[in-house]
C-alpha cells in the first residue's frame, strides 16, 4: 500500500512568513509524529498525535510552532514567522500505536527560510 | 542529553565485507529497539527491530543484537553491497511512544 506522503516536498521561504507542511499518513495508522533534522543531525522529536487523544507538544521548540491532525488522518505542521533556524527537514511518521511498533516515515520537507 | 549514540559517526567498508555499526544507550528502562537507514533526499527506512526481552533477531542480510547488560546494539550487515552506503540510525522506545534517535553511522561502500 502507499507509504507516508508528506507535501511540498521542498520549501524556500522568506525569513518572517508563515509556512505549511502536510502530512498524509499511512491508513489505519493511529500514532502520528512530527520529527525535525537538521543538517547532518539526528532526529528531534516534535509532537505526536494517538487517536482522539489530546497530542504531545512536547518537543514543539517555540509557540511559533503548531500543529493539527483532522479526523485522525491528515496532519498540518505551521510554523509562523519563520526564522532562519527553522530550515531543516521536517520528517512525518505513522505507526499503528503507541511506541512498540515501527515508525515509518515520510520523505520528508526540506524548509529553506532565506 | 542524548541517551542514544552511535561509537562511530562514518564507516568505510568494502564491497562484500561485513559491516557491523554500534550503538550505546543509556536508558536501562528503554525496551524497544529499532534500526533504520536513510539514503540521501529520503525518510529513514524500517531495517530491522528488537524487544528487550531478546539478544539477537535475524533478517535479510541483517542481524541485530542486543546486550542489555552494557546497553549496547549493534547491526551487521552481511556482504555489504553498494546500495547499502546510507546513513543508520538506532533508537530506541523508553517507555513511552517517543522514540530517542542517535546521530547516525554514515557508512560508505567501497568498490
Amino acid at each position: 500500500g502507499a507509504g507516508v506522503s508528506q507535501s511540498p516536498s521542498n520549501k524556500v521561504t522568506e525569513k518572517g512568513k508563515d509556512v505549511e507542511l502536510r502530512c498524509d499518513p499511512i491508513s489505519g495508522h493511529t500514532a502520528l509524529y512530527w520529527y525535525r533534522q537538521s543538517l547532518g543531525q539526528g532526529l528531534e522529536f516534535l509532537i505526536y498525535f494517538q487517536g482522539n487523544s489530546a497530542p504531545d507538544k512536547s518537543g514543539l521548540p517555540s509557540d511559533r510552532f503548531s500543529a493539527e491532525r483532522t479526523g485522525g488522518s491528515v496532519s498540518t505542521l505551521t510554523i509562523q514567522r519563520t526564522q532562519q533556524e527553522d530550515s531543516a527537514v521536517y520528517l512525518c511518521a505513522s505507526s499503528f500505536d503507541r511506541g512498540n511498533s515501527p515508525l515509518h516515515f515520510g520523505n520528508g520537507t526540506r524548509l529553506t527560510v532565506t | 542529553g542524548e541517551s542514544v549514540g552511535l561509537h562511530l559517526p562514518t564507516l568505510s567498508v568494502q564491497e562484500g565485507d561485513n559491516s557491523i555499526i554500534n550503538c550505546a544507550y543509556s536508558n536501562s528502562a528503554s525496551d524497544y529497539f529499532i534500526w533504520y537507514k536513510q539514503e540521501s533526499g529520503k525518510g529513514p527506512q524500517f531495517i530491522i527491530d528488537i524487544r528487550s526481552n531478546m539478544d539477537k533477531r535475524q533478517g535479510q542480510r541483517v542481524t541485530v543484537l542486543l546486550n542489555k547488560t552494557v546497553k549496547h546494539l549493534s547491526l551487521q550487515i552481511a556482504a555489504t553491497q553498494p546500495g547499502d552506503s546510507a546513513v543508520y540510525f538506532c533508537a530506541e522506545n523508553t517507555g513511552d511512544y517517543k522514540l530517542s534517535f542517535g546521530a547516525g553511522t554514515t557508512v560508505t561502500v567501497r568498490a
